[in-house]
């Protein structure tokens, strides 16, 4: 089955600096990966996705992730953190029949100043 | 507004009771999907309707949860004989549906249900 996998619950990060969320997924065929980001009161907002081709994928908000088959990650990143960047971040995989995502559970992301 | 709409954004229940959550998904998508998130976890998956029809209900935990989207827009989830483990944000996102297994969803602000 399915699995998504976050292993840092809670990161916090000073301003300016470079961040990294970890995601790794178990999917048998190619997958179809996504990372979400979800601010107190607001809604679940797509970052970016990736299906084929290039493997470094261009997201919103100058966020960036790239897809290693041999790692089974999806890792998302940013060369320089903004205290707006404060949120949950959700990596999550489509399903094979194509009708749900699975999300893992999370990463809280603090931003220090 | 453009965006997935839910209401009421708030519900405070008692165990027992029924209850009924609404989303209005963007205009012209034809795909629409609940998902609940309990604290500290991630969205899971509930149902997934393609205009009308409910395509994939595998993620209803049992047989008191019950949705439906009669005209293919608004959809109602329904949870009957509430239970305080029913207690979660409720997720509603909608598609174009034209895209498979690549379609966005976008994701509406969620209900928060609370059962005492």
């Amino acid at each position: 089955a399915q699995s998504v996998t976050q292993p840092d619950i809670h990161i916090t990060v000073s301003e300016g600096a470079s961040l990294e969320l970890r995601c790794n997924y178990s999917y048998g065929a190619t997958p179809y990966l996504f990372w979400y980001v979800q601010s107190p009161g607001q809604g679940l907002q797509l970052l970016l996705k990736y299906f084929s081709g290039d493997t470094l994928v261009q997201g919103i908000k100058g966020f960036e992730a790239e897809f290693k088959r041999s790692q089974s990650s999806f890792n998302l990143r940013k060369p320089s953190v903004h205290w707006s960047d404060a949120a949950e971040y959700f990596c999550a995989v489509g399903n094979q029949a194509g009708t749900a995502l699975i999300f893992g559970k999370g990463t809280t992301l603090s931003v220090s100043s | 507004g453009a965006g997935v709409s839910q209401t009421p954004s708030n519900k405070v229940t008692e165990k027992g009771k029924y209850v009924e959550l609404r989303c209005d998904p963007i205009s012209g998508h034809t795909a629409l999907y609940w998902y609940r998130q309990s604290l500290g976890q991630g969205p899971e998956f509930l149902i997934y309707f393609q205009g009308t029809g409910a395509a994939d209900d595998s993620g209803l935990p049992n047989d008191r949860f019950f949705a439906v989207r009669p005209e293919g827009s608004v959809s109602t989830l329904k949870i009957q004989r509430t239970e305080r483990g029913d207690s979660a944000v409720y997720l509603c996102a909608s598609s174009s549906g034209l895209a498979g297994n690549t379609d966005t969803q976008y994701f509406g602000p969620g209900t928060r249900l609370t059962v005492l």
